[in-house]
């Protein structure tokens, strides 16, 4: 069964719009982590935010936001106010004891915003 | 910049050879990750090191090699190189702090195998 699964293989938005990227994962695991990473054109992977599985509040990060539904076990990345720069694959991956504390990976989002 | 550091950025060579892909993590982190990250199959997690030891291992073929050493740089090397290697190998070293472990990727290497 897939641990992460990022339903979106790509989304169009609007410059300004928020947009919102959908992560279910898998695990029967109490402690886990989840994790946002954006992967622009050029290549390179960005770290984005963090969430536990025992914090009590959702991650912000700046614009990004993490809308952390525990029993339905989803973890979208919310990004408010949307800009061009946005335009990248969105990973998002999970820890946990499972995966021996490696991190397992969706296959991506890739978001392109529309001038 | 996430203050991991590879190099080199592309490498081109042929098929069989031998090539050796080096990391240098960001200041005071233990940990090395290298993954690799081709076209059909997405991130794949290869190898952890941690302060020069080997402490997880992933989807690395036998071809493939790695090793961290005391100033906690890191090396893959790659042999008998094959069409399907070609790949964006990347590095990631992390730091534990209150939301865990973090891991910063390098800028990659772009490996084409002719």
């Amino acid at each position: 069964a897939q641990k992460i699964t990022q339903t979106q293989p790509g989304m169009f938005v609007q410059e300004k719009e928020a947009v919102t990227l959908d992560c279910t994962y898998d695990t029967s695991d109490p402690s886990y982590g989840l994790f946002w990473y954006k992967q622009p054109s050029s290549g390179e992977m960005i770290f984005l935010i963090y969430q536990g599985s025992y914090d009590q509040q959702n991650a912000t990060e700046g614009r990004y936001s993490l809308n952390f539904q525990k029993a339905r076990k989803s973890a979208n990345l919310v990004i408010s106010a949307s800009q061009l720069g946005d335009s990248a694959m969105y990973f998002c991956a999970m820890r946990d004891v499972d995966s021996n504390y490696q991190l397992i990976w969706g296959a991506g989002t890739k978001l392109i915003i529309k001038p | 910049d996430s203050g991991v550091t590879q190099t080199p950025k592309h490498l081109i060579t042929a098929t069989g050879q031998r090539v050796t892909l080096r990391c240098s993590p960001r200041s005071g982190d233990l940990s090395v990750y290298w993954y690799q990250q081709s076209l059909d199959q997405g991130l794949q997690f290869l190898i952890q090191y941690y302060n020069g030891e080997e402490r997880a291992k992933g989807n690395i073929l036998e071809r493939f090699s790695a090793q961290q050493f005391p100033d906690l740089h890191s090396e893959l090397n790659l042999s008998s190189l094959e069409l399907g290697d070609s790949a964006l190998y990347f590095c990631a070293s992390s730091v534990t702090s209150l939301r865990g472990e973090t891991q910063y990727f390098g800028p990659g290497t772009r490996l084409l195998v002719l």
